[in-house]
């Protein structure tokens, strides 16, 4: 079925790094656009970062631009989010969202919205 | 890029219809057709409810409507049920390829 997946979430020190992983089942991975948003522990959804279908474009939140790099593999259906830097404000449930889009005529559309989303890792930042 | 703006908190009693509002700027809602809402139940995923200001997914209930004025879009649930209970969402395409969530609305069944 149609699903994400992510991974890599743990406990880090403040100003280490973390790698998460999003790999995608149940669709055409290289044909949609993908993003992560977080949730902070009782708080509201931020959107983090966006990848195009085929990586030539991102777009970072102000919040992470300069410290999150967001890249993909398509040949291994994986998106990932290279967090460095890291404060407890990072601290959060990092989801990765896939971009709501169609094709038709042999070009691809997006219709900006999210339609499918994983579950979630969760990243803690702390001594 | 600041979080839109939503109510806090809406409630309702079975069957009534509610609104909940999301006021942005000139740069992402009032400047696109790309606003999208989600409803999340407490530990589990957000759920697409409309996309493109107006349209539903396939799925979604015809009781969930979406609209806009200016910098404010609007997200009108109709025969409240108990199941509607929940965080709602709204997000919105903005200037260079970015996008800014609502600060999230809580539905209270009453």
């Amino acid at each position: 079925q149609v699903q994400l997946v992510e991974s890599g979430g743990g406990v880090v020190q403040p100003g280490r790094s973390l790698r998460l992983s999003c790999t995608a089942s149940g669709f055409t991975f290289r044909t949609y656009a993908f993003h992560w948003v977080r949730q902070a522990p009782g708080k509201g959804l931020e959107w983090v970062a966006v990848i195009s279908y085929d990586g030539t474009k991102t777009s970072y939140a102000a919040s992470v631009k300069g410290r999150f790099t967001i890249s993909r593999d398509n040949s291994k259906n994986t998106m990932y989010l290279q967090m460095n830097s890291l404060t407890s404000d990072d601290t959060a449930i990092y989801s990765c969202a896939r971009e709501m889009g169609y094709c038709s005529a042999g070009s691809c559309y997006s219709l900006d919205a999210f339609d499918i989303w994983g579950q979630g890792t969760m990243v803690t930042v702390s001594s | 890029q600041s979080a839109l703006t939503q109510p806090a908190s809406v409630s309702g009693s079975p069957g009534q219809s509610i609104t909940i509002s999301c006021t942005g700027t000139s740069s992402d809602v009032g400047h696109y057709d790309l606003v999208s809402w989600y409803q999340q139940h407490p530990g589990t995923a957000p759920k697409l409810m409309i996309y493109e200001v107006t349209k539903r997914p396939s799925g979604v209930s015809n009781r969930f409507s979406g609209s806009k004025s200016g910098n404010t879009a609007s997200l009108t649930i109709s025969g409240l049920q108990a199941e509607d209970e929940a965080d709602y969402y709204c997000c919105s395409y903005g200037h260079g390829y970015t996008y800014v969530f609502g600060t999230g609305t809580k539905v209270t069944v009453l």
